[in-house]
């Protein structure tokens, strides 16, 4: 089964600091990946689309890089307003996959 | 403004049927596919399928498949998340979402989502 392994699932950093997230796919996917973020609550939001491309109105902190078996999703600057859960996604495909989430905390 | 509003929050016995919807305005509702997705408390997102109104294709997640019926009345822009017999781990937050790109019969990211709507099933 086809599988988007995400990992950190839980990190702590400082306002200010650049965070990374990463998701591993089980097969090449090409730039099939989305990211979202989902505050408590609430639903997701897109993020990303083809591994970097910023949805509208998305702060340009955030960006997306990779191909293939290997995405990041990075936050340049982390701010209080980006505590929430990461998620990847797989798409263009029969079915679509999410990553297990990463849960970013601010200290 | 492109949105999809879902309806209320249901508490439900188990074996109980249930449908939920969700709709969708400010957009051609037909042209676009709207997917569902499960989150139980706590726990991360999990993709239950997909459903286009204009033609009535549906597509499940193996998980899914023959637990659910996604459906859709595009005469008044509603999609549909139906149960025949709910069971208590069916307690969750459901979300509808406009999937982004029409024209297409791959599942793609979504870029419009509801608020969700929240089943509780317990005896």
């Amino acid at each position: 089964d086809f599988q988007m392994t995400q990992s950190p699932s839980t990190l702590s950093a400082s306002v200010g600091d650049r965070v990374t997230i990463t998701c591993r796919a089980s097969q090449s996917i090409k730039s099939w990946v989305a990211w979202y973020q989902q505050k408590p609550g609430k639903a997701p939001t897109l993020l990303i689309y083809k591994a970097s491309t910023l949805d509208s109105g998305v702060p340009s902190r955030f960006s997306g890089s990779g191909s293939g078996t290997e995405f990041t999703l990075t936050i340049s600057s982390l701010q209080p307003d980006d505590s929430a859960t990461y998620y990847c996604q797989r798409y263009n495909s029969y079915l679509v996959t999410f990553g297990g989430g990463t849960k970013v905390e601010i200290k | 403004e492109v949105q999809l509003v879902q309806s209320g929050a249901e508490v439900k016995k188990p074996g109980e049927s249930l449908k939920i919807s969700c709709k969708g305005s400010g957009y051609s509702f037909a042209n676009h596919w709207i997917a569902w997705v499960r989150q139980k408390p706590g726990k991360g997102l999990e993709w239950m399928g997909i459903f286009h109104p204009g033609d009535s294709d549906a597509r499940y997640s193996p998980s899914f498949q023959g637990l659910v019926t996604l459906s859709a009345d595009k005469s008044i822009s509603t999609a549909y998340l139906q149960w025949n017999s709910l069971e208590a781990s069916d307690t969750a937050m459901y979300f509808c979402a406009r999937q982004a790109v029409t024209g297409t019969l791959l599942a793609y990211y979504m870029d419009v989502w509801g608020k969700g709507t929240t089943v509780t099933v317990s005896s």
